[in-house]
C-alpha cells in the first residue's frame, strides 16, 4: 500500500525532447513537494504546493511547470531537456506544512543524453 | 542564502560504537530540524524531528538542539551495519511557508 508514488521510476530521453513525471499520494496530506537529487547528492526544493495552490517557487528554469490537478496528485513537466537536467527527482507530501513529517516518494531517475 | 552545512564524510565507526553526525544552520530563527536517512539508491525517511533546545531520545537515536550555537546533531548509539548510509539534515525557515532546506549529508559507514 504504497503512500507516495511516482511513475515512471526510471526516465531516458534525448536532449530538447518534452517529459512528465507523476506522483500521487494516499496519505491525505495537503502539502506536495518536488526535490531535485544531483548527482552529489544535494537534494533541492523546486516546488510547494499546498491544497493545490502554488507556495514554493525555486529558482527553477521556466521550462519546469508543475501541475496539481487535486491535492492527492502532482505532476511536473519539463520541456526542452538538458543534459544539466539529469538527476533523480523526488516527490514528496506533508500533513500541512513543511514543518511536518516529509514521505517521500520511491525517486525518477532521469537521464538526459 | 540560507545554508545547512554538513561533513560529507565517510564517517566510519565500529559496530557497537556511537556515531555522532553534526549539522550547522545559517538562520538564526530556524523553526523545525529534521534527521533524514537515505539508504543508496532509495528515497529519504525521516528518523528524528526536534523543535526546541536540548535533547530528543528515541531508541538509539538521539537528537540534539543548541540555537544559540545554530547546531543540530544524531548520536546513534551502538551503531549498527544496517544504520550505513547518508544522513540528511533539514531545517525550515522563518518564512510563513517554512520552506526545508536540506543540507549535503553525511555519508556513514558502520564497519563490523
Amino acid at each position: 500500500d504504497t503512500a507516495v508514488s511516482q511513475t515512471p521510476k526510471y526516465l531516458v530521453t534525448q536532449m530538447g525532447n518534452d517529459k512528465s513525471i507523476k506522483c500521487e499520494q494516499n496519505l491525505g496530506h495537503d502539502t506536495m513537494y518536488w526535490y531535485k537529487q544531483d548527482s552529489k547528492k544535494f537534494l533541492k526544493i523546486m516546488f510547494s504546493y499546498n491544497n493545490k495552490e502554488l507556495i514554493i517557487n525555486e529558482t527553477v528554469p521556466n521550462r519546469f511547470s508543475p501541475k496539481s490537478p487535486d491535492k492527492a496528485h502532482l505532476n511536473l513537466h519539463i520541456n526542452s531537456l538538458e543534459l544539466g537536467d539529469s538527476a533523480v527527482y523526488f516527490c514528496a507530501s506533508s500533513l500541512s506544512g513543511s514543518a511536518d513529517t516529509q514521505y517521500f516518494g520511491p525517486g525518477t531517475r532521469l537521464t538526459v543524453l | 542564502q540560507k545554508e545547512v552545512e554538513q561533513n560529507s564524510g565517510p564517517l566510519s565507526v565500529p559496530e557497537g560504537a556511537i556515531a555522532s553526525l553534526n549539522c550547522t544552520y545559517s538562520d538564526r530563527v530556524s523553526q523545525s530540524f529534521f534527521w533524514y536517512r537515505q539508504y543508496s539508491g532509495k528515497s529519504p525517511e525521516l528518523i528524528m524531528s526536534i523543535y526546541s533546545n536540548g535533547d530528543k531520545e528515541d531508541g538509539r537515536f538521539t537528537a540534539q538542539l543548541n540555537k544559540a550555537s545554530q547546531y543540530v546533531s544524531l548520536l546513534i548509539r551502538d551503531s549498527q551495519p544496517s544504520d550505513s548510509a547518508t544522513y540528511l539534515c533539514a531545517v525550515t525557515d522563518s518564512g510563513g511557508y517554512q520552506k526545508v532546506t536540506f543540507g549535503t549529508g553525511t555519508k556513514l559507514q558502520v564497519i563490523p
